[in-house]
């Protein structure tokens, strides 16, 4: 198993630019999330999904866009990148048979000047 | 709202001894999971050990324990031989059981130094 995966691993983007972060599992795992980390601030959520075609809002949803159309896979759009955007991004799948142990990507450092 | 809160931003350990780091959470519900995640410079976030709230006994991964105490809402976490490759960032988290959602809550983390 590849596990969870991200691409891009860096992304440099302009304010204003869009892009779409990418997040697959091969585990089958019901539940995804994105989370941002910041310097002094830890994990923070920004949408989750407990199934295909179902998603939802975390602690900091704004300026973020997902969908979830496979079980596979779940984007996550920056419409209309800002520099407070300037941040680590994790993906999550969730094993919820073994007390909902998350599994991390790689991570996605993202740069907006 | 839940909260975690990781009161030491960064801790030291001498090769060989035994370090704790501190956690403690807020919450309302009665039924929740905790974990502890070392995140160290690759920044892959790694599981190291996870309670279920529902458990008195207190968790333990070889060389990792945790000190749950559910009424005072504290959940730390012993590192016992403490080992170079130790050196990381350690999250706390909290997880609602509740099936219907997906919300892990994090604390702000201990940055553990190791010393040989």
């Amino acid at each position: 198993n590849a596990g969870v995966t991200q691409t891009p691993k860096f992304q440099v983007l302009k304010t204003g630019q869009s892009m779409t972060l990418q997040c697959a599992q091969d585990m089958n795992h019901e539940y995804m999330s994105w989370y941002r980390q910041d310097p002094g601030m830890g994990l923070r959520l920004i949408h989750y999904s407990v199934g295909a075609g179902i998603t939802d809002q975390g602690e900091v949803p704004n300026g973020y866009n997902v969908s979830r159309s496979t079980t596979e896979d779940f984007p996550l759009r920056l419409l209309s990148a800002a520099p407070s955007q300037t941040s680590v991004y994790f993906c999550a799948s969730t094993h919820r048979g073994r007390g909902y142990e998350q599994y991390f990507g790689p991570g996605t450092r993202l740069t907006v000047t | 709202a839940q909260t975690v809160t990781q009161s030491q931003p960064e801790m030291s350990v001498q090769e060989a001894e035994t370090v704790t780091l501190s956690c403690t959470y807020d919450t309302s519900e009665s039924d929740y999971y905790l974990f502890w995640y070392k995140q160290p410079p690759s920044r892959q976030m790694i599981l190291v050990i996870r309670q279920e709230a529902y458990k008195q006994q207190n968790a333990t991964e070889n060389r990792f324990s945790v000190n749950f105490q559910k009424a005072a809402k504290s959940f730390s976490l012993k590192i016992s031989d403490s080992q170079l490759g130790d050196a990381a960032m350690y999250f706390c988290a909290y997880r609602s059981a509740w099936r219907n959602t997906d919300k892990l809550i994090f604390g702000t983390g201990t940055r553990l130094q190791v010393f040989p």
